[in-house]
This record gives C-alpha cells, structure tokens and sequence, in this order.
C-alpha cells in the first residue's frame, strides 16, 4: 500500500515552460486535493476534487489546472512557469471523515 | 475566505515543559485536525476532531474541538526532543484550510 506517490520529487523549470505534477493513490479516496508551500507560511489550497470528474478552486489557483478523469490520479499542470510559482507541492487525498494523507511533496524551482 | 489564526508562531521551550498552542477563525468548521511536519516531508496526521466540544488525546497529545466551531487548541505534556516540528492547525468543510503553523523547537 503505497499511499500517495507524487512525481517528480524534484524539478527545476525555465519561465514559460509548462509541466503537469503527478499525483496517485491507491486508497479509493474520494477527496484529493493540491496544496503548495513557501517557506514560512503554511499550506495553501490550490485545487480540490471530491470525486471524479470534479475539480474545484482553491485559495490560489491562478496559473493552475487540474482534471480527474480517475478515482486514483489528481495531475496539477502548470500552463506558463512562473518565478512565482517555485515552491514545494503536496498532493494530499481523504476517504470519508479520515483527515487528509499527504504525500512527500514535489519541489519545484522556476528560473 | 476561511482564515485560520494559530497562535503562537513558535516556541521555544525546555525538554518536560507542557507545550499549549491554539488556532481560531471566523467561520465553522465540521472537523479540526492538528499536523505535524518534520523537515523536507509532507504533514502527517496528529488528531482529528469531529465534534464541537470534543476533547481528544493521543499519547502526550490532547487536542479540543471549540463549542462555536471556530477555533481549537493542542497541547503537548512533558516534551521531549522529537517533538520538535513544525505544528499545523487545520479545518475541514468540503476542502481543508491550514493556519501559518507553529514551529517547536525544545531544547534537551
């Protein structure tokens, strides 16, 4: 049981390149959700599914997409990278009244 | 939007001190859960509250649901040296809202 698996662990994008986060889990979780982290702040909500084929926005999803075609994956595409946008992404999924499990989170550098 | 207000921003305390920290908000919450993260890992689960009212400990841990829904408090008793972290507030309606987080440092 792996949890949830996210990839890249790491990555270092140009400006105005695009690139999609990849999300899994293999625990039939209904709920899953993006969040990203910038040093000294805590996490902000980016994108939120409470099930397949429904996405809803967070706090901050300018520059952000998100589908789910599937119970198990969440991918969160990044259309235009952006200084802005380097930080640490976590990937997080939920099955009824549980909290959320994160995943190990997925660094990323816009240079 | 859902502000979560936790307070303090960090600690810095002794090895057997009792920790206190505290989130609040201006709206209801269904669930209040309490993080933990540890450096260059994603946050793990403490304890989650479902109740308003709701006192629940796990360990050295004892965390409570406020009656109004809007806010929640986590202590830690007798500290010891892994517990430094980083403490995160959070609530739950359809999505999850996190406070700024406490950072814990104890010194042995």
């Amino acid at each position: 049981n792996a949890g949830v698996t996210q990839t890249p662990k790491f990555q270092v994008l140009k400006t105005g390149q695009s690139m999609t986060l990849q999300c899994a889990q293999d625990m039939n979780h209904e709920y899953m959700s993006w969040y990203r982290q910038d040093p000294g702040m805590g996490l902000r909500l980016i994108h939120y599914s409470v099930g397949a084929g429904i996405t809803d926005q967070g706090e901050v999803p300018n520059g952000y997409n998100v589908s789910r075609s599937t119970t198990e994956d969440f991918p969160l595409r990044l259309l235009s990278a952006a200084p802005s946008q380097t930080s640490v992404y976590f990937c997080a999924s939920r099955g009824g009244e549980a909290g959320y499990t994160f995943g190990s989170g997925t660094r990323l550098t816009v240079v | 939007g859902q502000q979560l207000n936790q307070s303090p921003q960090s600690m810095f305390i002794q090895e057997g001190e009792d920790v206190s920290m505290n989130c609040t908000s201006s709206s209801i919450f269904n669930t209040w859960l309490w993080y933990k993260q540890d450096p260059g890992e994603g946050p793990v689960l403490l304890i989650a509250l479902y109740k308003a009212g709701e006192l629940t400990s796990n360990g050295r841990l004892t965390a409570q649901f406020g009656i109004t829904r809007k806010d929640s408090f986590l202590n830690i008793s007798a500290s010891i040296p892994s517990d430094v972290g980083i403490y995160f507030c959070a609530g739950l309606n359809n999505d999850m809202r996190f406070g700024a987080g406490t950072r814990l440092t104890v010194k042995p």
